[in-house]
């Protein structure tokens, strides 16, 4: 079926530690996008890249970095560690960059940060 | 400042019963609405989409509505069934700088 593959499903991690959420889409989607969800806050964006070979900012960018090597894969690599990044993240894929064409999203990756 | 508000925080009704979610956003320019659900622990599913010219938009029992001139679209539930316990998340997208706004959510609990 197509669509979004992310893992790991969960994770608990180390504070201090690195670790590298992977996303996959079989969709060959121009853009895709990495999103945190938090209780109450709501989906904040991270990163995003509108095509392979670029990527930007989103909201809430600090602590993240994410690479766009080809159209398929956008992993998100959190340097080091820290529990307020503790969520649950969604990497999400649409056929276009902006909010022209629907997102479609991954199951997520359940984070807790110790 | 471009934002997207919804009400309720969350929601409890019957099986059976029908319900409306409101969002109100301030986005501009408007570029078009959506609505999305989110079942526990899954991704959001894009539901409807309406543009600026839309004002009504269905898909099953769900039904959008989009008020351009006040700002506010509703999602109509119809007959609710046990299955549409789950987010409903209101999303708007700028015209100018593409941006993608997002709301914070509605949670609908469906008791049999």
């Amino acid at each position: 079926i197509a669509g979004i593959t992310q893992a790991p499903t969960s994770q608990i991690l180390a504070a201090g530690r690195r670790m590298t959420l992977r996303c996959t889409q079989d969709m060959r989607h121009n853009a895709m996008y990495w999103y945190r969800q938090d209780l109450g806050l709501g989906l904040r964006l991270i990163h995003y890249s509108n095509t392979a070979g670029t990527t930007g900012k989103g909201e809430v960018p600090d602590g993240y970095s994410v690479s766009r090597a080809n159209t398929d894969d956008f992993p998100l690599t959190l340097a080091s560690a820290v529990p307020s990044q503790t969520s649950v993240y969604f990497c999400a894929s649409s056929v276009q960059g902006g909010g022209n064409s629907p997102l479609h999203f991954g199951n997520g990756t359940r984070l807790t940060v110790t | 400042k471009n934002q997207v508000e919804q009400s309720p925080q969350s929601l409890i009704i019957l099986e059976g019963k029908n319900c409306t979610l409101q969002c109100n956003y301030t986005v501009s320019p408007f570029s078009n609405l959506r609505w999305y659900k989110q079942d526990t622990g899954r991704g959001p599913v894009s539901l409807t989409i309406m543009t600026f010219s839309e004002n009504t938009k269905s898909n099953g029992r769900y039904t959008a509505t989009l008020d351009a001139d006040t700002k506010q679209s509703s999602l109509h539930i119809t007959a609710s069934q046990l299955s549409d316990s789950a987010s409903y998340i209101c999303v708007v997208s700028e015209g100018r700088d593409d941006k993608i706004i997002f709301g914070k959510g509605t949670r609908l609990h469906i008791l049999p």
